[in-house]
């Protein structure tokens, strides 16, 4: 149980073009999920919380009018890469937490972007 | 503000030897910790998570260690072998919510068979 998928698992777009991301949790529902961002050889970082029907909250420093965070469901969150610029590409990774409260996260196997 | 570290940044190890990462996290006032394992391009999978009123979980051949007042945690693996090498991250909550997560810098393990 509490498998969480991405899609894509990679994407090549060109600078300027948006790409939307997508995170499902399989097997459960997710009142929140969360967005990470891993650069080469480097750890992961947050960047948002996504709560289901309710606005993204976006950590210091990340522009909520370039990543923007859908949670439309229980089982959905998207994050969108608006005019993509090759300093944008990285490896973004969701996780998310279950209703009963479980403050495991659970992580999905991560997108690799690159931008051209 | 929190800040999380793990010593060594990478480590390499002959096949069945036993080795200690190390977490190091300034605040003591955690609720828990969580180790995750990496692989090469690849998302996180969770090995262990202990919780604040504890001092050690055990799966398998691993086995992570809380001493919340020296602000330090192990994770102990036994009897490595290849396919233990990746990285190992620990994380924590932090901001005062409990599941918005701090990750530490990582240990690049490699496993010499």
């Amino acid at each position: 149980g509490a498998v969480v998928s991405q899609h894509p698992s990679r994407v090549i777009c060109k600078s300027g073009t948006s790409v939307k991301i997508e995170c499902r949790s399989l097997d459960f529902q997710a009142t929140t999920m969360f967005w990470y961002r891993q650069f080469p050889k480097q750890s992961l970082m947050l960047m948002a919380t996504s709560n289901e029907g309710s606005k993204a909250t976006y950590e210091q420093g990340v522009e909520k009018d370039k990543f923007l965070i859908n949670h439309a469901s229980l089982t959905l969150s998207t994050l969108t890469v608006t005019s993509a610029h090759p300093e944008d590409s990285s490896f973004y990774i969701c996780s998310a937490i279950g209703l009963a409260g479980d403050y495991e996260q659970y992580f999905g196997p991560g997108t690799r972007l690159t931008v051209t | 503000k929190q800040e999380v570290t793990q010593i060594p940044a990478a480590l390499s190890v002959p096949e069945g030897e036993n080795l200690v990462l190390n977490c190091s996290f300034t605040d003591s006032a955690i609720y828990n910790l969580q180790w995750f394992r990496q692989d090469p391009g690849k998302g996180l999978t969770s090995l262990l998570l202990i919780q604040s009123s504890q001092r050690e979980q055990t799966s398998g051949r691993l086995n992570a260690s809380l001493d919340k007042s020296s602000g330090r945690s192990t994770l102990y693996i036994a009897a490595s072998q290849p396919g233990d090498s990746a990285t190992y991250l620990c994380a924590l909550p932090y901001g005062g919510a409990t599941n918005k997560l701090i990750f530490g810098t990582g240990t690049l393990l490699a496993v010499q068979p």
